[in-house]
């Protein structure tokens, strides 16, 4: 189910803004961008999801170029608590996520 | 809104030996899932409830795992017998619409 490629790691220096970039170029008309992310020990978290036009919520905001072959979700002020794997997977609305692949690693360091 | 329960938190086992692990989801959640993660592997799905039903289970391996979901509420995952390379963490979700899964703790396996 590798539908996306995610870099394997990043890092972020606190208070700065991080951008994590997925690239999702086979993309359905019908699928959506879903972003989760787990923090260490515990089970992943939904952070937001998008069609089309850019989303934000009170996590983070989610960028998808106009051709939706790719996006990057951002933490506008990245914090330590942010420090996690994060997974970005294409689905149709609705359905269930049967793998969430490998992610991204993001380190937020002081 | 109490999350989803999972127990234990931790298991040791020898192989061969037999092993389940309980799930509680989110009251309400009509939908349970059960996740295995391996170290520095995204989680991937076994099987998939709706309420008391399987909706997909084609990822478990049937010759040693089972699941059920009695009632459609509660729900149990065993292995039986487990092998080194079941170790891994075992993540219960729940959701009351697909897109909306919340997931517990864990339960992280270790086989020796």
């Amino acid at each position: 189910d590798a539908k996306t490629t995610q870099p394997p790691s990043m890092d972020c220096a606190e208070g700065r803004a991080a951008n994590l970039p997925c690239n999702h170029s086979t993309i359905s008309g019908n699928e959506y961008v879903y972003w989760y992310r787990q923090i260490h020990s515990q089970g992943p978290q939904y952070i937001i999801h998008g069609l089309k036009n850019n989303e934000t919520n009170e996590m983070a905001s989610l960028i998808i170029t106009e051709d939706r072959k790719s996006s990057t979700l951002i933490l506008p002020h990245a914090t330590l608590r942010d420090t996690a794997v994060y997974y970005c997977i294409v689905r149709v609305e609705g359905s269930y996520i049967p793998t969430f692949g490998r992610g991204t690693s993001l380190i937020v360091h002081p | 809104e109490a999350g989803v329960a999972q127990s234990p938190r931790y298991k040791i086992i020898e192989k061969r030996q037999s092993v389940a692990f309980w799930c509680n989801p989110i009251s309400g959640h009509a939908t349970l899932y059960w996740y295995q993660q391996i170290l520095g592997q995204g989680p991937k799905l076994l099987i998939q409830f709706q309420n008391n039903g399987v909706v997909d289970d084609s990822q478990l391996p049937k010759d040693r795992f089972s699941a059920e979901r009695l009632k459609g509420v509660d729900s149990t995952l065993k292995i039986q017998p487990a092998k080194l390379e079941d170790s891994a963490v075992y993540l219960c979700a729940s959701s009351r619409w697909e897109v909306s899964q919340y997931f517990g703790p864990g339960t992280r396996l270790l086989v020796l």
